[in-house]
Parts: C-alpha cells; structure tokens; sequence
C-alpha cells in the first residue's frame, strides 16, 4: 500500500527565515509526486508536479526537489502569507486507477 | 477557466437526513474525483469518474454514499442517513487525463458537512 509521511507536522519560522518541508513515500511504481497549499476551510491549491528522481521546480520563493524515496519543499525568505499547511501526494503506476495518496502536512506558520 | 466549483460550501443537517452535494469541474477536464478531510488529516479518496463512468470507489464508500455524473459533466455526491462520523470537508478534484503529464488534480473550495 502506497504510503506518505510528511515531517515535521507543524514548522514555526521568523520572517525571512528559510527551511525545508521533508515528504517520504513509498510506492509501487511512481507515477507523479504532488504538492499542494491549504489555507484553513479551503480546498487544497496545486503547486508542483514532478515525475522523476532529480527533478525540480521553482515558484517564487518556493522550489521543490525528488528523489527515489523523498522530496523536499525548500521555502526561501518565508513571509507571513506563506502561512499554510503544505500537501504531499504521490500517485503510483499500480492498478487500474492511478491512484492518489495524501499526507497529512505540514502546518506551516511565519511569524512577522 | 473559472476552476472547480462545488455548492453548497456550507451544510449543517441532522443525523438520519439525506444530503447531496453538487461539484462542476473545470471545462475540459474529463476526469473527477471526490475526497473526505477531516481535521489534521489529508484528504481521503472516495470515488472517480471518467467522463460519466464510476471507475473506483473506496472502502470508505458505504453503501450509504452514491454519486453520479451524468453526461459526464456536473457531479453529485448523496449521503443518505447521515451519521455523525459524516461531519468532514468533501472535495472535489478535476484533472484532463490522456497522459502523465495531464493527471495534476485541481481541487474546489470544498463542501464543509456537520452533521449533528
């Protein structure tokens, strides 16, 4: 069974003040690796996709990185309004349905 | 693109009532998803569609949850007798399919359920 831990689960930072969100997985067979930002009440907002080992992507001051067993969310120069819990998910090659599997999160707050 | 849509965002209703929630996705997209959050959790998959066939459903579907998407537009999600253990955020997600690169599953702001 596909599988997705997230750590830590809540992350306080100063204002300017960078770090990384660590997601680990397992999976039979990597289809796409997810991450998403949640807002309290809302719907999850798509960030990136990456499909294989090396892979990044960069937006504003955030960049996120895979590798066979993990990825990371590397957030630059935090500000408040990053404030968010930050989504993983991964979807594997498995079955007939590409299935899509969450983590928890990590409860992000920056603090002026 | 106005994004995905679901109505109501809000519904307070008491146990052993029947709800049913409405999810339009984004134009174009053929596939439809339908999750359950519930607090400090990520979101829980529930069933799917591609374009009007159901093609997966959860073990966390009981035979209380029925959804549908007729004309492979608009979804509906009905939870009939509602139980306490219902009150969570049900999401609903579209993605275009056709390929790796087409499966990024866009969420809508979610249909929050208290069921008291």
């Amino acid at each position: 069974e596909d599988q997705v831990t997230q750590s830590p689960e809540a992350l306080r930072l100063q204002e300017g003040e960078s770090s990384s969100l660590n997601c680990s997985y397992t999976v039979s067979g990597l289809r796409g690796l997810f991450w998403y930002r949640q807002d309290p009440g809302k719907g999850p907002e798509f960030l990136f996709t990456l499909y294989s080992a090396g892979e990044e992507k960069e937006k504003e001051r955030l960049k996120a990185t895979l590798t066979k067993k993990e990825s990371f969310l590397h957030i630059t120069a935090p500000k408040p309004e990053d404030s968010a819990t930050y989504l993983c998910a991964v979807q594997s090659n498995s079955g007939g349905y590409q299935k899509v599997t969450f983590g928890i999160g990590t409860k992000l707050q920056v603090i002026p | 693109d106005t994004g995905v849509s679901q109505d109501p965002r809000h519904k307070i209703t008491k146990r052993g009532q029947n709800v049913t929630f409405r999810c339009d996705p984004i134009s174009e997209h053929n596939r439809l998803y339908w999750y359950r959050q519930t607090l400090g959790q990520g979101p829980e998959f529930l069933t799917y569609f591609q374009n009007e066939a159901q093609l997966e459903k959860s073990r966390l579907l009981s035979d209380r949850f029925s959804a549908e998407r007729p004309k492979g537009s608009f979804s509906t999600l009905e939870i009939q007798r509602t139980e306490q253990g219902d009150s969570a955020m049900y999401l609903c997600a579209s993605s275009l399919g056709g390929g790796q690169s087409q499966e990024t599953q866009y969420f809508g702001p979610g249909t929050r359920l208290l069921v008291l």
